[in-house]
């Protein structure tokens, strides 16, 4: 019973436009949501963040939104480069006093030059 | 700067034999965790640490135990080895697991212990 889903296992966009990936989740005491990026043979790396009080997040090129009536976030990559070709994590964590990640099954991004 | 380290990055084992996994977090974190990664799955929690204690536990085999240390590094050791233990094992570290709302407490994670079980 995956907590925290990614439908979509791969996306792939031109260069220069909007990528959009998608995370649902179920668990209503979800109150932290993070993306991280994960190139092969390296371990995932920490993009952006977001918390349940906020619904939107942006930090440069990188912006999270969440929508907490529907427990779904997106994150959003304008301009795409090749460089973001990867694949993109969502993980959410519940409760103060634990940093547990629940990881979603990975979205493999693909930015075409 | 200093990321996770973690060795070794490759490791070769035979079924029922023994492994250790270590994880040296950034400088100055006091959490530590660690993450299965089977091929073509997801990363899995299995149990973390926060100043040498458990602090939570997830799908983790009772083959395996871990433990953090003095100077915050932590081990993974992993005993009667399946098939099925195959995978990546990642190990993350971050800075005071409780106050994550205040202080940047990401998790970052080291590159990750490949694990074969032959």
């Amino acid at each position: 019973d995956q907590q925290v889903k990614q439908n979509s296992p791969s996306l792939s966009v031109q260069e220069g436009r909007i990528s959009i990936l998608n995370c649902d989740y179920t668990n209503s005491m979800f109150d932290y949501f993070l993306w991280y990026k994960k190139y092969p043979a390296e371990g995932p790396t920490f993009l952006i963040s977001i918390s349940s009080i906020k619904d939107k997040n942006e930090d440069g090129r990188f912006t999270v939104f969440l929508n907490k009536s529907a427990k779904h976030l997106s994150l959003h990559i304008v301009p795409s480069q090749p460089g973001d070709s990867a694949v993109y994590f969502c993980a959410a964590s519940a409760g103060d006093s634990s940093y547990k990640l629940i990881f979603g099954s990975g979205t493999r991004l693909l930015v075409r030059p | 700067a200093a990321g996770v380290i973690q060795s070794p990055r490759h490791l070769i084992k035979e079924k029922r034999e023994t492994a250790t996994l270590k994880c040296y977090p950034i400088p100055r974190h006091d959490t530590v965790y660690w993450y299965q990664q089977g091929p073509g799955q997801d990363p899995q929690f299995l149990i973390s640490f926060y100043e040498k204690m458990q602090s939570d536990k997830g799908s983790i085999p009772d083959r395996f135990s871990a433990q953090q240390f003095s100077d915050y590094h932590s081990e993974l050791n992993m005993s009667s080895l399946e098939l099925g233990d195959s995978a990546l094992y990642f190990c993350a570290s971050s800075l005071g697991a409780r106050n994550r709302r205040d202080l940047n407490t990401e998790a970052f994670f080291g590159q990750g212990t490949r694990l074969t079980v032959v």
